[in-house]
């Protein structure tokens, strides 16, 4: 079964300028969660989606939005980028099995993003 | 609120030395899931294991062996007789139980050096 992939997986943007990432879990996974890697904050929750709903969110600025589609694929979009959203956004599925708390998530390989 | 300690930066090896990671978490749930993931220099999170509030039992899995102890709130991992192929930053991770939601919660991670 192919695992988790993102895309692209090396972006470079300017500030001001807005980006979009892709996630497709794996298949049969319903849930879908993004986080924020840093040396300096280390990794950090960003927001869930389920059933093309966002169930759960981190403590981030509006401009950090997501999105997932009826297939279970999502993207994120970052508008107005800033030198500190310079980090490795990873993308993570899980089974979101019913009645299962906190099914285990699987990390596809990231999108490094650099803002100049 | 959650919170989840590695307080070792960096350990540096020989190969064939044992290691242990450690792990302290906080959380006021009763139902609570903890994790350890691997992240070598690729980037992409690797999941090792998930471990339940309930299941206070160690585990081993060939060379690697998990030490959870519910009284100490510390969820330690030892690998055996490493090798040069463990070199990656370990992070261990508690759930936010409740909620219904997959949320992670990560400790700053375990640089592991392996040296030949």
């Amino acid at each position: 079964k192919a695992g988790v992939t993102q895309t692209p997986r090396y972006l470079i943007k300017t500030r001001g300028q807005q980006v979009t990432l892709s996630c497709s879990p794996i298949s049969g996974h319903r849930s879908v969660s993004w986080y924020q890697q840093t040396p300096g904050q280390g990794l950090q929750f960003l927001f869930e989606y389920f059933s093309e709903t966002q169930r759960n969110k981190g403590n981030f600025p509006g401009r950090f939005s997501g999105r997932q589609f009826s297939n279970s694929r999502s993207e994120m979009n970052v508008s107005t980028l800033e030198l500190g959203d310079s980090a490795l956004y990873l993308c993570a599925s899980s089974l979101a099995r019913a009645g299962f708390l906190a099914d285990t998530q699987y990390f596809g390989p990231g999108t490094r993003l650099t803002v100049l | 609120a959650q919170k989840v300690t590695q307080a070792q930066t960096e350990i540096s090896v020989v190969e064939k030395e044992d290691v242990t990671l450690d792990c302290v978490y906080e959380t006021r749930d009763t139902t609570y899931y903890l994790f350890w993931y691997k992240q070598p220099p690729s980037g992409e999170l690797v999941f090792l294991i998930r471990r339940n509030s309930f299941d206070e039992q160690n585990e081993i899995s060939g060379r690697y062996s998990w030490n959870f102890q519910k009284s100490t709130s510390s969820f330690n991992f030892t690998i055996t007789a490493s090798q040069v192929v463990d070199s990656a930053v370990y992070f261990c991770a508690l759930s936010e139980a409740g909620g219904n939601t997959d949320k992670l919660i990560f400790g700053t991670g375990t640089r592991l050096q392996v040296f030949p």
